[in-house]
């Protein structure tokens, strides 16, 4: 059975402040993929990165990185001079391998940004 | 550009009552699947379609029944609606079964039941 941990439920920022969300994870599989994916207050959810399980290198995209690091089983998300269009619920998910396209998703993380 | 469509996007229901969740793609997506998302559980598997004439057990099932006549179409019923049955509904599609396979989420069923 897989689990994914996300421990900060809301986390309240001022505007251009960084932040980082934390996603944590449990597996018995050794291949699997994380995601995160953002629910803006629109409803639907956006894909924002995959990584799988073989590739720890750091990812960075425009103000958002993530790092993996698989010894800690942590996958998380950092947003650089946060802005207020980041406000939204963030969550963290995991696939094994042999589950193909299943998701098992953390509780999600509000992130509010304040002006 | 429609993507993954669902109708309705609200719905209150009695208890007892059925209903069809509706849920269509145009991207010619093989698998579909079905999550409910409830407060501080992030997004649960309910049913999930790796292609049509073909449907599986997710992690929550009970209650809900689904169908895959075509590629398009995913409906998702509700036999005999359950206050636990309160939660918004997600229907996501994938280009194919396949691990690591991005999915693409419609906007959500809010549904109520009293």
């Amino acid at each position: 059975a897989q689990k994914v941990t996300q421990a900060q439920t809301e986390i309240s920022v001022v505007e251009k402040e960084d932040v980082t969300l934390d996603c944590v994870y449990e597996t018995r599989d050794t291949t699997y993929y994380l995601f995160w994916y953002k629910q803006p207050p629109s409803g639907e959810l956006v894909f924002l990165i995959r990584r799988n399980s073989f590739d720890e290198q750091n990812e960075i995209s425009g103000r958002y990185s993530w790092n993996f690091q698989k010894s800690t089983s942590s996958f998380n998300f950092t947003i650089t001079a946060s802005q207020v269009v980041d406000s939204a619920v963030y969550f963290c998910a995991l696939s094994p391998y042999n589950a193909g396209n299943m998701l098992t998703f953390g509780g999600g993380t509000r992130l509010m940004v304040k002006p | 550009n429609a993507g993954v469509t669902q109708t309705p996007k609200f719905q209150v229901l009695k208890t007892g009552q059925s209903m069809t969740l509706q849920c269509a793609q145009d991207m010619n997506h093989e698998y579909m699947s079905w999550y409910r998302q409830d407060p501080g559980m992030g997004l649960r598997l309910i049913h999930y379609s790796v292609g049509a004439g073909i449907t599986d057990q997710g992690e929550v099932p009970n209650g809900y029944n689904v169908s895959r006549s075509t590629t398009e179409d995913f409906p998702l019923r509700l036999l005999s609606a359950a206050p636990s049955q309160t939660s918004v509904y997600f229907c996501a599609s994938s280009p194919f079964w396949g691990p690591g396979t991005e999915a693409f989420f419609g906007q959500g069923t809010r549904l109520t039941v009293v």
